[in-house]
């Protein structure tokens, strides 16, 4: 139990498709992460959220959409996405930084995303 | 910017053999410093973490030493073991700033 939960774990989908990706944090963070995990390259920072507030997008394609209701929740929906996009996508949450530099990231584990 | 090197893997070690992963950073700020790990299937785990020069951190017999003369903090265990496989991440998270820079990941495996 990671205390940070992404479902689903696994998802195939086809470029025309719509589908979402949900993380679920039960740790009282206040910011929440999307990063990016493909083979043989660094791990991407999508986005950012600190107190519900988008702080941080790093030129991620608008075909991946982010959505942060509340501080426990977070959500990235994809459409229409290309081949090159399948990776392990990592959800994780923190405390807010500017609080506790030394707080760390707890991750989810992760859903495996296929574009077909 | 701030950015993080870590040794190439992979890394192929023996059962009970000593453990060294080079990691060096730079960094504009007084950086936090994290180690993670990453097991088959699963997310990044916190491994360790130091937050200013000269401390130690230490979990489950690794261990970690922010030396800022160096900007270095590499990752030492005395005796590994099979368990021990896995990726592992060094990271910074510089004052103030919202993202954690990661390395590249360093694979590790370890033979009975």
């Amino acid at each position: 139990e990671t205390g940070v939960t992404q479902t689903p774990r696994h998802l195939v989908m086809g470029m025309t498709n719509k589908k979402s990706l949900k993380c679920e944090q039960h740790l009282g963070h206040n910011a929440m992460y999307w990063y990016k995990q493909s083979a043989k390259k660094p791990l991407e920072l999508m986005f950012v959220y600190s107190l519900e507030e988008r702080v941080e997008n790093n030129s991620v394609p608008s075909r991946f959409s982010p959505e942060c209701p509340n501080s426990s929740h977070l959500f990235l929906h994809l459409h229409t996405l290309q081949p090159e996009d399948s990776a392990l996508y990592l959800c994780a949450s923190s405390q807010e930084p500017n609080r506790d530099v030394g707080s760390p990231l707890h991750f989810g584990n992760g859903t495996r995303l296929t574009v077909t | 910017g701030n950015s993080v090197t870590q040794m190439e893997g992979p890394v192929t070690l023996s059962e009970e053999a000593f453990l060294t992963i080079n990691c060096t950073y730079t960094a504009t700020g007084y950086p936090s410093l994290f180690w993670y790990v990453q097991y088959p299937g699963e997310g990044l785990q916190l491994l360790l973490k130091a937050t200013k020069a000269d401390d130690k951190g230490s979990n489950k017999g690794f261990e970690a030493t922010y030396r800022k003369e160096t900007t270095s903090f590499h990752l030492e265990k005395g005796s590994v073991q099979v368990s021990d496989s896995a990726v592992y991440f060094c990271a910074l998270r510089d004052q103030g700033a919202q993202k954690l820079v990661f390395g590249q990941g360093t694979r590790l495996t370890i033979n009975p």
